[in-house]
C-alpha cells in the first residue's frame, strides 16, 4: 500500500497565526481527505479533495495529485483549530484510505 | 441527519471476556469501514464492507477479531477473548462511494480497556 507522510509532526501557533500542513505521498493518489482530531477525539472530515483547490471559511487545501502531495492552509488560526490533523488518500482501485501519522497542531492565546 | 452512531462509548472489560462493538452507519451509505486508534499504530483500517459485504478484512489482527454487517444499518465489531493488547479506541466510519470512495464520516468512536 502507499505510504503517507504528514509535516511537521508537531506545531505550536498563536492566536491569529497562519500555518501550511503537508501531506506526502508515496505514489499518486485519487482521492486525498483530510481531517481534524479535536481535543475530545472526534474526527471531522475537512476536505475531500482528489485534485485541485477547495475552501471552507479560514481553512483551505490543495492537492497536486500527480506529484503526490497536498497542502491544508488555516488562516487567523483560533484556539478551537487544536487537535491533530490527518490526511487520507488511496490509489487505484483500492477503497481503503490509508492515513498518516497527523500533525499535532495546539493553538495558543 | 444522524451522523455516525457507535455503542458503547465506553468499555471497560477484563482480559478474556468477550467484547461487542455497535455501529449505526448514516442511511443511504454503502461503505461501513471500522478502524483502530492507539498511540503506537495510529490509524488503522481492520476492515470494511460495501453494501454489506466484507470487502478486506487484511487488518483484522487475529483470529479473536471478528466484524459483521447483517443489514445496511448495522455492524458488530467482536472481541473474544479480549486482551490488554485490545485496549484502544475503535472508530467506525461510513461513507457513500462515488465511482469510487467519498468522504469519510466518523463515529465518535468506543474506547475500549481491557484490563
Amino acid at each position: 500500500g502507499i505510504q503517507v507522510e504528514q509535516s511537521p509532526p508537531d506545531l505550536i501557533l498563536q492566536e491569529g497565526a497562519n500555518s501550511t500542513l503537508r501531506c506526502n505521498f508515496s505514489d499518486s493518489v485519487n482521492n486525498l481527505q483530510w481531517f481534524h482530531q479535536n481535543p475530545w477525539g472526534q474526527l471531522i472530515n475537512l476536505f475531500y479533495i482528489p485534485s485541485g483547490t477547495k475552501q471552507n471559511g479560514r481553512l483551505s487545501a490543495t492537492t497536486v495529485a500527480t506529484e503526490r502531495y497536498s497542502l491544508l492552509y488555516i488562516s487567523s488560526s483560533q484556539t478551537t483549530d487544536s487537535g491533530v490533523y490527518f490526511c487520507a488518500g488511496n490509489t487505484g482501485t483500492a477503497s481503503k484510505l490509508t492515513f498518516g501519522t497527523g500533525t499535532r497542531l495546539q493553538v495558543t492565546l | 441527519d444522524a451522523g455516525v452512531i457507535q455503542s458503547p462509548r465506553h468499555e471497560v472489560t477484563e482480559m478474556g471476556q468477550e467484547v461487542t462493538l455497535r455501529c449505526k452507519p448514516i442511511s443511504g451509505h454503502d461503505y461501513l469501514f471500522w478502524y483502530r486508534q492507539t498511540m503506537m499504530r495510529g490509524l488503522e483500517l481492520l476492515i470494511y464492507f460495501n453494501n454489506n459485504v466484507p470487502i478486506d478484512d487484511s487488518g483484522m489482527p487475529e483470529d479473536r477479531f471478528s466484524a459483521k454487517m447483517p443489514n445496511a444499518s448495522f455492524s458488530t465489531l467482536k472481541i473474544q477473548p479480549s486482551e490488554p493488547r485490545d485496549s484502544a479506541v475503535y472508530f467506525c466510519a461510513s461513507s457513500l462511494s462515488r465511482g469510487r470512495i467519498g468522504e469519510l464520516f466518523f463515529g465518535e468512536g468506543s474506547r475500549l480497556t481491557v484490563l
